[in-house]
C-alpha cells in the first residue's frame, strides 16, 4: 500500500501566488488532517475532515482553504501566499473506529515563500 | 490552545545506552500517542495508548499512559544508530473529537 501520499516534495512561491497541496490516501480512512510544522517545533493543524464533504478548522486555518469531494482525496489550497507560510506540510489520515486517533502521515511538502 | 511539554527537548547519548523522554500537559488526555520522525519524512507512529497506567512496548520502545492522565514517558532501551531522529508526544483531550494536540518533540542523537 502506498499509504498517505503528498504532491509536490518541494516548491518555492512568490509572495501573492497560489498553489495546491495534493493529498490522496488509499487505506479509506474516513479522517484526514493538514498539519504545517515550523523549524523545531511540533505539529499545528491547519484543517481537518471527517469524511467527504464535511470540513472544518483546526489550530492555524487563515490562509488556507480546504475541500473534500471524495473519501481519498484532500487537497490544502494557499491563496496569496505570504512568507509566514513558508514551513513543512504534512498530510495525515486516520481510520474510523477505536483507532481513530491513530494517524497516518504522508512524506510532506516542504514550501518556501520569498 | 493547549499545549503539551516534552523533556528533554534533546539528547545526546552513546550507542547501547537507554533513553527515557516524558511529556507533560496540565490538562487530562484520553489518548497518548508517540511518534517517530526520521529527517525529511512525516512521523511514524510506534505507540499508542488508551487507558491510564497502560504500559504498551513495541520491541525496544516501551511507553506508559501516566496514571494522572496527564503525563506520558517513552523508554528506548539498548539504543542502536537508527534510534536517532525526533520523538513526539501526542495526545487527545475530548472523546469523540479526533484532533491531536503534539508535543513540540525530542531530538535523539547518538555520538559515535
Amino acid at each position: 500500500n502506498a499509504g498517505v501520499t503528498q504532491t509536490p516534495k518541494f516548491r518555492i512561491l512568490k509572495i501573492g501566488q497560489s498553489m495546491t497541496l495534493q493529498c490522496t490516501q488509499d487505506m479509506n480512512h474516513n479522517y484526514m488532517y493538514w498539519y504545517r510544522q515550523d523549524p523545531g517545533m511540533g505539529l499545528k493543524l491547519i484543517y481537518y475532515s471527517v469524511g467527504a464533504g464535511i470540513t472544518d478548522k483546526g489550530e492555524v486555518p487563515n490562509g488556507y482553504n480546504v475541500s473534500r469531494s471524495t473519501t481519498e482525496d484532500f487537497p490544502l489550497r494557499l491563496e496569496l501566499a505570504a512568507p509566514s507560510q513558508t514551513s513543512v506540510y504534512f498530510c495525515a489520515s486516520s481510520p474510523q473506529g477505536p483507532a481513530s486517533y491513530e494517524q497516518y502521515f504522508g512524506p510532506g511538502t516542504r514550501l518556501t515563500v520569498t | 490552545g493547549q499545549q503539551l511539554n516534552q523533556s528533554p527537548q534533546s539528547m545526546f547519548i552513546q550507542e547501547g545506552e537507554d533513553v527515557s523522554m516524558n511529556c507533560t500537559s496540565s490538562s487530562i488526555f484520553n489518548t497518548w500517542l508517540w511518534y517517530k520522525q526520521d529527517p525529511g519524512e512525516g512521523p511514524v507512529l510506534l505507540i499508542a495508548l488508551y487507558k491510564a497506567g497502560e504500559l504498551t512496548s513495541n520491541g525496544r520502545l516501551t511507553a506508559q499512559f501516566g496514571i494522572t492522565r496527564k503525563d506520558s514517558f517513552l523508554n528506548i532501551s539498548a539504543s542502536i544508530p537508527s534510534d536517532v531522529g525526533i520523538y513526539f508526544c501526542a495526545g487527545q483531550l475530548d472523546f469523540g473529537n479526533e484532533k491531536l494536540t503534539f508535543g513540540t518533540g525530542t531530538r535523539l542523537t547518538i555520538i559515535p
